[in-house]
């Protein structure tokens, strides 16, 4: 069955260094989002990414945070400068059509931790 | 208030018995989705349940929705132990290509 992976599953990181979260979506899905969950509370929408570019994106998704399909089947965040703050799980996902109107699948998630 | 509150915050039963979990929403919704996700570990999509329809079913799952009091309620029967987990209900507002997630019920199933 298709899934999508995420790397790392667990990534640690000193506090204003840079972090790349990588994601592979289900190859034929054309629409990608990310989302995280900090500990204990509830998941949170980040961004969605449709045709190469941003669709939308939440409040949280401020410059300190970028989103790239940078070969076709990749799909990254990156975070600039971490924050103690920015410790969550991050959620990676991807639907065939509009998310809502087809289920959407995520990935197991990255657990961040900022030091 | 937030959208996509479930309640309870927490429930805990017997294996075998049923586990009723509500969510309230404030917006209009094009459709409203139920996500498990067990300690852990990422989301897995239970059921979506679209704005025209009342219920659907899927196996042990009965989701209802009434758009007239933004509500909706997800049955599990007959519970397994396995069913434990964090239960999440999401809805896609109207026109918005996001989903929101709700703040979750934890079931808690005793074997």
């Amino acid at each position: 069955e298709p899934e999508v992976t995420q790397t790392p599953s667990h990534q640690v990181t000193q506090m204003g260094q840079e972090v790349i979260l990588r994601c592979v979506p289900i190859s034929n899905h054309l629409y990608f989002y990310w989302y995280r969950q900090i500990l204990g509370q509830k998941v949170e929408f980040l961004v969605s990414f449709y045709n190469n570019e941003i669709s939308e994106k939440s409040e949280i998704f401020d410059d300190q945070f970028s989103v790239e399909r940078p070969d076709g089947s990749n799909f990254t965040l990156k975070i600039r400068s971490t924050k103690l703050e920015d410790s969550a799980m991050y959620f990676c996902a991807s639907s065939e059509a509009r998310i809502g109107v087809t289920e959407a699948f995520f990935g197991q998630g990255t657990r961040l931790t900022v030091v | 208030s937030q959208q996509g509150e479930e309640d309870p915050q927490a429930l805990s039963i017997q294996e075998g018995e049923n586990a009723t979990m509500n969510c309230s929403y404030k917006t209009s919704i094009n459709n409203l989705q139920w996500y498990r996700q067990n300690s852990g570990r990422g989301l897995v999509h239970l059921i979506l349940i679209r704005s025209n329809e009342r219920e659907k079913h899927s196996g042990r799952l009965r989701v209802t929705l009434d758009t007239s009091k933004k509500s909706s309620s997800l049955l599990i029967t007959a519970s397994r132990a396995a069913d434990t987990a964090s239960y999440f209900c999401a809805t896609l507002e109207g026109g918005y290509q996001k989903v929101t997630f709700g703040t979750g019920t934890k079931l808690q199933v005793i074997p």
